[in-house]
């Protein structure tokens, strides 16, 4: 167990809807990251957030938006869902903001749109 | 651009084999981290291992060892003695310092199939 939550598990929502993916980071992490995992894309980094603060942006959709909140949780918003948008969603956490920090990653959200 | 090439899409290994999974990166940093993931049937992604660009030592824990070769780009890891529970994905991913860059590069994956 990683110490990272997300929830829900899984996430079945038709085209064209909005959905809200979750994350909690470990006790005492202040930067959050969100990453896709498709079996096209491979595991793609998507956003990151460091205490509140966007801090870098990978290949996110503009349909696509996060925020970190002050309790340190995280949420994806993915809206104007396709069937492309269909995967695991991870999110991931580091203790501070620094490429030399391992990250530790929550157990994932599978979105399916049908 | 960074990049992380696992060239080997799949491996399949009889128990008790050694096997080594190959990774070669590239960037332009002269600081940056590689690290080593897991990712077993059950979907989760587990960190196995961080390295750094300025530390070529070898590194062993039980039967997981890592070869890190700046000269040849490469971080290589090698299983000992193979058990079923190692079957999984191993992921090969970059981070940079020089850059900024701190979420991880990904390689595609290598899925390691260990028979009983």
């Amino acid at each position: 167990d990683s110490g990272v939550t997300q929830t829900p598990k899984h996430l079945i929502t038709a085209t064209g809807q909005r959905v809200t993916l979750r994350c909690s980071p470990r006790s005492g992490d202040l930067s959050v990251y969100w990453y896709q995992q498709s079996l096209d894309q491979g595991l793609q980094f998507l956003i990151q957030y460091y205490n509140g603060e966007e801090r870098a942006k990978g290949n996110i959709l503009e349909r696509f938006s996060a925020q970190q909140f002050p309790d340190l949780h995280s949420e994806l918003n993915l809206s104007s869902l396709e069937l492309g948008d269909s995967a695991l969603y991870f999110c991931a956490s580091s203790v501070a903001d620094g490429s030399s920090y391992e990250q530790y990653f929550g157990p994932g959200t599978r979105l399916t749109v049908t | 651009a960074q990049k992380v090439t696992q060239a080997q899409t799949e491996i399949s290994v009889v128990e008790k084999e050694d096997v080594t999974l190959d990774c070669v990166y590239e960037t332009r940093d002269t600081t940056y981290y590689l690290f080593w993931y897991k990712q077993p049937p059950s979907g989760e992604l587990v960190f196995l291992i961080r390295r750094n660009s300025f530390d070529e030592q070898n590194e062993i824990s039980g039967r997981y060892s890592w070869n890190f070769q700046k000269s040849t780009s490469s971080f290589n890891f090698t299983i000992t003695a193979s058990q079923v529970v190692d079957s999984a994905v191993y992921f090969c991913a970059l981070s940079e310092l020089d850059t900024g860059r701190r979420a991880l590069t990904f390689g595609s994956g290598t899925r390691l199939q260990v028979q009983p």
